[in-house]
């Protein structure tokens, strides 16, 4: 089982629709997380962190942490064509490591 | 958000040779950096991590006399890929953390081809 798991897709939503990312993690220890997009041919960008469990909105991002489950997921509302990228889920333990998954393909159809 | 910058952002060596790439963190203290490489349609793919003043963790299957990585500063990490050849040809990117909770911020990445 991989530390950090990813659907990989491709997911295809419409543009305005809601785009749902999902992440599972293993280590129950795990205190940080965080959400990252990439364009294709560029380094990762951060979108969003998330430290305790509930929801955690930025403008048309939220991010949604449920450690007992340990899932953590991020939703994109009113998807536009320019959010088309790889999100890619990172998770740090308390020792300091950080482990990202192999990312979720998004495409935005006009 | 904090600011990490990469040099060169790319880079074209003959086989053989040495190339050195830096990574910096422009306004915060990076007590960690990590190293990733990444090919073409691929997933990230962790080097190895450096802390300041310490020698680099390189993960399994990474050659630590291949890749030489220094970070002599809160703010600076060097790569060094030694008697490069065409397979190390990638795109290499660097990341910045300044405490073991925090986010980590990428730097815009070096494309090295070793022809």
């Amino acid at each position: 089982q991989k530390e950090v798991e990813q659907n990989s897709g491709p997911l295809s939503v419409p543009e305005g629709a809601i785009a749902s990312l999902n992440c599972t993690y293993s280590d129950r220890v795990s205190q940080s997380f965080f959400w990252y997009r990439q364009y294709s041919g560029k380094s990762p960008e951060l979108i969003m962190s998330i430290y305790s469990n509930g929801d955690k909105e930025d403008g048309r991002f939220t991010a949604q942490l449920n450690k007992a489950s340990q899932y953590v997921s991020l939703l994109i509302r009113d998807s536009q064509p320019s959010d088309s990228a790889t999100y890619l889920c990172a998770v740090n333990t308390n020792a300091g490591k950080s482990t990202f998954g192999d990312g979720t393909t998004l495409t935005v159809k006009p | 958000g904090a600011v990490v910058s990469q040099h060169p952002s790319w880079v074209i060596c003959k086989s053989g040779t040495s190339v050195k790439i830096e990574c910096r963190s422009l306004d915060f203290q990076a007590t960690t950096m990590f190293w990733y490489r990444q090919f073409p349609k691929q997933s990230l793919m962790l080097m190895a991590t450096s802390n300041e003043g310490s020698k680099a963790t390189y993960e399994q299957g990474v050659e630590k006399d291949k890749f030489l990585i220094n970070h002599a500063s809160l703010t600076l990490s060097t790569l060094t890929v030694t008697s490069a050849h065409p397979e190390d040809s990638s795109f290499y990117i660097c990341s910045a953390r300044e405490q073991q909770d925090y986010e980590q911020y990428f730097g815009p990445g070096t494309r090295l081809t070793v022809t």
